[in-house]
Parts: C-alpha cells; structure tokens; sequence
C-alpha cells in the first residue's frame, strides 16, 4: 500500500466550479500537510500548509485535514483557467535532523474549461 | 528572481556522457535537496543535505553522484546513464526555521539518448 494515494485525474470542470482534490494517507505519523502546485514544465510551487484537523481558507482555496480517517482535501472556488495545473498533495512526520521529508502523491492534472 | 535556481533547464546527454546539474538557493535556508520527478510517478527524494552534511541518501545508484559545496550550492553529477533516467530533476531546499515547507527550482529536464 503507498503511504499516499492521489487520483491522478485528468480533472476537467467548467470555469467557474467548485474544484475538490483529494488524498488519503495510511501513516498516522504524518502531522503537516501541504498542497503544491505545478504547473506544466515548471517546479512545484508551495500554495498552503496546514498542520492541524480543520480548514484553512486562503482566497479561492480551501485546505481541509480529517486525521481521524487519514484525509485531505484541497477545495478552490470560483475555478478560473489560470488554475489549470497538477496539484500535489504532500505530509510529513518529524525527522531526526529537524528538516522535514516530505511523502508526494502522485499529483491530479486539473484542467478548468473556459 | 526566483529563490532556487536550476541549470541547466535542458539537457541531452548520451548513456557514457558526463554532466552536471547545478542549483542555488538564494533563500538563506540550510538544506537543500533533489527529488526525481517521472510521468505518472510520485517525487522521488533522492538526496538531502542538511548544514552542507548528506543526512540521507534514498538508495540511489552510484551514476548518480551530489556535492553541497556550501549551503546556497548543490551539484548533481551524472555519468553513465540510462534511458530510463530521462525525468524532471527537482532542487529545493529548506530552513529548521520554516516549519515543514520546502521551495523547488524550476526543474533540469533530462534526456538520456
């Protein structure tokens, strides 16, 4: 079993829907919790973290962690073209050296139709 | 500017070539890494650096050598090849002091013919 699991899509919806991503993880260790973005032949870049269960709201995006059933979210509202990209779920425990190592899903390659 | 830069961007080598991919971060941050990224594949974290020490190193095979001069620098070397190689390598690098978020480059695409 892969410690995450991420639909890799491809994901196509209309402009202007609700987009829900999602990624399942089965180790309990796992405490942060970050959603990248990648768009095509660029390196991934940061869009939020969170560390808790719960929401977190930034503009059109939501994060949302359910630990209790290894569960994360990310919602983006108001979809526009420009979010058309991979987005990659990714976790991490605590390391021993204080730098964290982060455990990737696969990415799901969103696509917003105008 | 962006925060981690890669070079090359592109870079075609065949199988007995040797090359290597630089990386600086501007970031002031104290560890730096490489992931390999392959289509439909999860980021691959080949190596870490961590105070210019390699702290981690995922079993990954001896054509592929790093070297971390000093904190803002690190060196991926590749010598012999294989087609199999060809991906998306990824720098990034990180601070204790910015909780558990890491910064990637741009990315080096690598052919390997």
């Amino acid at each position: 079993q892969k410690e995450v699991e991420q639909d890799p899509g491809p994901l196509s919806v209309p402009e202007g829907a609700i987009v829900s991503l999602n990624c399942t993880y089965s180790n309990s260790a796992f405490q942060y919790f970050m959603w990248y973005r990648q768009y095509s032949r660029k390196g991934p870049e940061l869009l939020m973290y969170t560390y808790s269960s719960g929401n977190k709201e930034d503009g059109r995006f939501t994060a949302q962690v359910d630990k209790s059933s290894k569960y994360i979210s990310l919602f983006i509202r108001d979809s526009q073209p420009s979010d058309s990209a991979t987005y990659l779920c990714a976790m991490s425990g605590r390391t021993n050296f204080g730098n964290e190592k982060l455990t990737f899903g696969t990415g799901t390659r969103l696509t917003i139709i105008p | 500017e962006t925060g981690v830069t890669q070079t090359p961007r592109h870079l075609v080598m065949g199988m007995t070539n040797k090359k290597s991919l630089k990386c600086e971060q501007h970031l002031g941050h104290n560890a730096m890494y490489w992931y390999k990224q392959s289509a439909k594949k999860p980021l691959e974290l080949m190596f870490v650096y961590s105070l210019e020490e390699r702290v981690e190193n995922n079993s990954v095979p001896s054509r592929f050598s790093p070297e971390c001069p000093n904190s803002s620098h690190l060196f991926l070397h590749l010598h012999t090849l294989q087609p199999e190689d060809s991906a998306l390598y990824l720098c990034a690098s990180s601070s204790t002091h910015s909780g558990n978020t890491i910064y990637f480059g741009e990315g080096s695409w690598l052919t390997v013919v």
